[in-house]
């Protein structure tokens, strides 16, 4: 089966931009997650979708918004970016809600300028 | 407050050797654990895992030991293998901890030929 895939691999923005980010899970699964990695902050969960419905939302502000699409893609939306937005951003899947184990696409390098 | 604390930030240990990587969690809720290694520039990927009703499990080179009380668990490569060199994150969750994610902030391994 193929990985999970994530689009675009590198991306460089102004501040008070919106970027979009797209995911594609593993096929079959239909949870898909959606991580951000900083130096200062590490690995931190951002947002959950599972039959294109937000389950579960991290500690993000209301800028950080996703959706899933009835093929189980999804796509992350960061509005009026700032430069503490730069980060990777990793999305995530696993077969359903009641698996742990989740497999990890490649990532987003975002540059906020 | 970190729930999960990955304490040594970095190990080195020579090729053929055992390494040992040390995570805690606070988090009563967690029931399920996992880790994961990550290059620059990829994504995690999923090593191993294991369910709080077991304390150990194992996958060829790689065991994860749980110690519930302790509120503990390692991760034991043997041998180390050079391209074992990575940064390591353990993770935990569970139903009653949001089904996502949590991260500790990761110890990278250096194995020297």
């Amino acid at each position: 089966k193929a990985g999970v895939t994530q689009t675009p691999r590198y991306l460089i923005k102004t501040r008070g931009q919106q970027v979009t980010l797209s995911c594609s899970p593993i096929s079959g699964h239909r949870s898909v997650s959606w991580y951000q990695q900083t130096p200062g902050q590490g690995l931190q969960f951002l947002f959950e979708y599972f039959s294109e419905t937000q389950r579960n939302k991290g500690n993000f502000p209301g800028r950080f918004s996703g959706r899933q699409f009835s093929n189980s893609r999804s796509e992350m939306n960061v509005s009026t970016l700032e430069l503490g937005d730069s980060a990777l951003y990793l999305c995530a899947s696993r077969e359903w809600r009641g698996t742990y184990e989740q497999y990890f696409g490649p990532g987003t390098r975002l540059t906020v300028t | 407050d970190q729930q999960v604390k990955q304490n040594s930030p970095s190990l080195s240990v020579q090729e053929g050797r055992i390494s040992i990587l040390n995570c805690d969690y606070t988090n009563s809720m967690f029931d399920y654990f996992l880790w994961y290694k990550k290059y620059p520039a990829e994504g995690p990927t999923f090593l191993i895992s294991i369910s709080s009703i077991k304390d150990k499990n194992e996958d060829g080179r790689f065991t994860v030991f749980l110690n519930k009380s302790a509120k503990h668990l390692s991760l034991h490569i043997v041998p180390s293998q050079p391209g074992d060199s990575a940064v390591y994150f353990c993770a935990a969750s569970g139903n009653n901890a949001g089904n996502m994610l949590t991260f500790g902030g990761g110890t990278r391994l250096m194995v020297k030929p």
